[in-house]
């Protein structure tokens, strides 16, 4: 079965870091560009970041500095690494295949992060 | 900034036909900002509707449609079913390097 499996969240302190992994099945991650999203509690989708397949990254301003996307081709599965936590990155974190036409085709359950002291 | 808009509620009775709409603050929404359309249900993953504006993802019923109507992109649900009630986020391609952005969302109810 193609999908993803996002885990790593929790509850992290202010200032914290965390690394979030996204297993991908029935694909492999290094033949797709990837991305992360985020939802914050009670606010829409966001953008986070994106990996092309060939190895190319981009973050959103918000992030920027702050957050690292990865993968791991040996073990099929892309990571985020986010360091320096605030209140503002408290969300449901999902991770998302890019498809054709600037669209993301396949998306995980999400895991969630909360930043709280 | 430019913001990406959406109405954050709509209502539609079942078998109705309801029309929710994408638009950018400052220019209009064409088909070179590449919209789509995800539902996103709670507990579940999101799920892709509709990408290049117009085409259906694989398994996407043909009652879901996307077009560019006047300055903004429309998903359009014909026949309105009782799981179509979730919440709907478009996507625009942003451009400018690597840049996507999502509007607000629209909670659709059916009753």
């Amino acid at each position: 079965e193609v999908q993803l499996v996002e885990t790593g969240g929790g509850l992290i302190q202010p200032g914290g870091s965390l690394r979030l992994s996204c297993a991908a099945s029935g694909f492999t991650v290094s033949s797709y560009s990837m991305s992360w999203v985020r939802q914050a509690p009670g606010k829409g989708l966001e953008w986070v970041s994106f990996i092309y397949s060939t190895g190319g990254t981009y973050y959103a301003d918000s992030v920027k500095g702050r957050f690292t996307i990865s993968r791991d081709n040996s073990k099929n599965t892309l990571y985020l690494q986010m360091n320096g936590l605030g209140a503002g990155d408290t969300a449901v974190y999902y991770c998302a295949r890019a498809g054709g036409f600037w669209s993301f085709d396949l998306w995980g359950r999400g895991t969630l992060v909360t930043v709280s002291s | 900034q430019t913001v990406v808009t959406q109405e954050p509620s709509f209502s539609v009775s079942p078998g109705g036909t309801v029309t929710l709409t994408c638009g950018l603050t400052s220019v209009s929404v064409s088909t070179s900002y590449y919209p789509s359309w995800y539902q996103r249900t709670p507990g579940q993953a999101p799920r892709t509707l509709i990408y290049n504006t117009n085409t259906r993802s694989s398994g996407v019923p043909d009652r879901f449609s996307g077009s560019i109507l006047g300055n903004k992109a429309a998903l359009t649900i014909t026949g309105a079913q009782a799981d179509d009630e979730s919440d709907y986020y478009c996507l625009l391609y942003m451009g400018g390097g690597i840049n996507w952005a999502f509007g607000g969302g629209t909670k659709l109810t059916v009753l």
